[in-house]
């Protein structure tokens, strides 16, 4: 079985420039999640979607931040402009049902911002 | 917002030691997970504990759920280098997200 896919793996870009990451869940997992994790952190939950509809994003910064799930199998994340302290590696994690068990994470995107 | 603080921050040992990891929260937990996360990696799923009181064996690694459901903790018996990592504990308190604590970085030196 194919595990969650994430690119780029790595991207550095200049502080108020734009950047999206892309995530292909585990085929037939309905829960799709994005965590962002600063350096010696834990991650922190962004958004999560079941299916295509989004489930809780209250930690999302919306004014920056974007996450889509059109079809209800990939997803993208986009910032748009990207500040400094935005520099973490964001991960995507996808799961069978609704509940927290068994989350499967991807190997992540190491965002540098300059 | 829902906080797990987790002990000690590192930690740095000599192959063949035991250790302990805790994570503590104020608040009640539905169920817990332990992940592992190697430089380069997303987390990886160790165990997930449910039940107050909950013990589970993984191999060398033994899981405690407190019987509060408010801590947990991750002993490690004769530690080997390959246990290096980034030891993450996530709570779930609203049947359906996680919340993760700050981590356990390990290093087993040979």
């Amino acid at each position: 079985e194919a595990g969650v896919a994430q690119s780029p793996r790595y991207k550095i870009i200049e502080k108020r420039q734009s950047v999206a990451f892309w995530c292909n869940p585990i085929s037939g997992h309905a829960t799709l999640y994005w965590y962002q994790q600063i350096l010696g952190q834990g991650p922190k939950l962004l958004i999560q979607f079941q299916n295509n509809g989004v489930v809780d994003d209250s930690q999302l910064p919306k004014d920056r931040f974007s996450a889509e799930r059109l079809k209800g199998v990939d997803s993208t994340l986009k910032i748009q402009p990207a500040k400094l302290e935005d520099s973490a590696v964001y991960l995507c994690a996808s799961s069978h049902q609704g509940g927290p068990y068994e989350q499967y994470f991807g190997p992540g995107t190491r965002l540098t911002v300059t | 917002t829902q906080l797990l603080e987790q002990s000690p921050q590192f930690l740095s040992i000599q192959e063949g030691e035991n250790l302990t990891v805790y994570c503590n929260s104020s608040s009640v937990f539905s169920s817990l997970q332990w992940y592992r996360q190697e430089p380069g990696e997303g987390p990886v799923l160790l165990v997930t504990v449910v039940t107050g009181g909950e013990v589970k064996k993984l191999k060398r690694l033994t899981f405690q759920f407190g019987d509060a459901r408010k801590d947990s903790s991750l002993h490690i018996t004769a530690a080997q280098p390959g246990d290096t990592g980034l030891y993450l504990c996530a709570g779930d308190w609203a049947g359906n997200m996680l919340t993760f604590g700050g981590g356990t970085r390990l290093m087993v030196k040979p």
